[in-house]
């Protein structure tokens, strides 16, 4: 248990569905931030939000849609997906958005779209 | 291209054996963390060094940081099946948003009983 809960673990649905992610973390901290994991690549940083204001949006598409209510929730809200989006999406939170700062994962939405 | 990229991609073992695993990065960092992730689950923090360490320890972990070379590598002593899982580098720069974690492709560790 890592103090971050993500759900639904596993999702799946059409391209024309629209659905969303949650993250919960209940560690006290300021920052929040979803990752995307497609197989053989990378982990992509999609959103960075501290302190509930976003501060970095690595040129995702508008089909993804990030809401942050409040410094412990983040959301994933997804409409009209492409097959090509279905991938692991990792919440992360840390103390701050300071480079020196561990983050901490939570377990992950695995998407498919069909 | 990315940031961060390990070496090897995949790496096999026997238990008890140390398992030695390397990172390069292009540009200047402020600090490299290293993290591991068991299949399909979320990834959990193992180390940090920062720019001006050169070694770090924690456990059965070694890390070490040239930034001359612009590489670092993580080294899993006595490894343990247990220790079978991915493991990637994550180099921290600063913009003006703050916190840029970038990860590599990762390197997939196992350990064979």
């Amino acid at each position: 248990e890592t103090g971050v809960t993500q759900t639904p673990r596993h999702l799946v649905m059409g391209m024309t569905n629209k659905k969303s992610l949650k993250c919960e973390q209940h560690l006290g901290h300021n920052a929040m931030y979803w990752y995307k994991q497609s197989a053989k690549k990378p982990l992509e940083l999609m959103f960075v939000y501290s302190l509930e204001e976003r501060v970095e949006n690595n040129s995702v598409p508008s089909r993804f849609s990030p809401e942050c209510p409040n410094s412990s929730h983040l959301f994933l809200h997804l409409h009209t997906l492409q097959p090509e989006d279905s991938a692991l999406y990792l919440c992360a939170s840390s103390q701050d958005e300071r480079t020196s700062a561990e983050l901490f994962f939570g377990e992950g939405s695995r998407l498919t779209v069909l | 291209s990315q940031q961060g990229e390990e070496d090897p991609q995949a790496l096999s073992i026997q238990e008890g054996e140390n398992a030695t695993m390397n990172c390069s990065y292009k540009t200047s960092i402020n600090n490299l963390q290293w993290y591991r992730q068991n299949s399909g689950r979320g990834l959990v923090h193992l180390i940090l060094i920062r720019s001006n360490e050169r070694e770090k320890h924690s456990g059965r972990l070694r890390v070490t940081l040239d930034t001359s070379k612009k590489s670092s590598s993580l080294l899993i002593t006595a490894s343990r099946a247990a220790d079978t899982a991915s493991y990637f580098c994550a180099t921290g720069r600063t913009n003006n948003a703050g916190n840029m974690l970038t990860f590599g492709g990762g390197t997939r560790l196992m350990v064979k009983p």
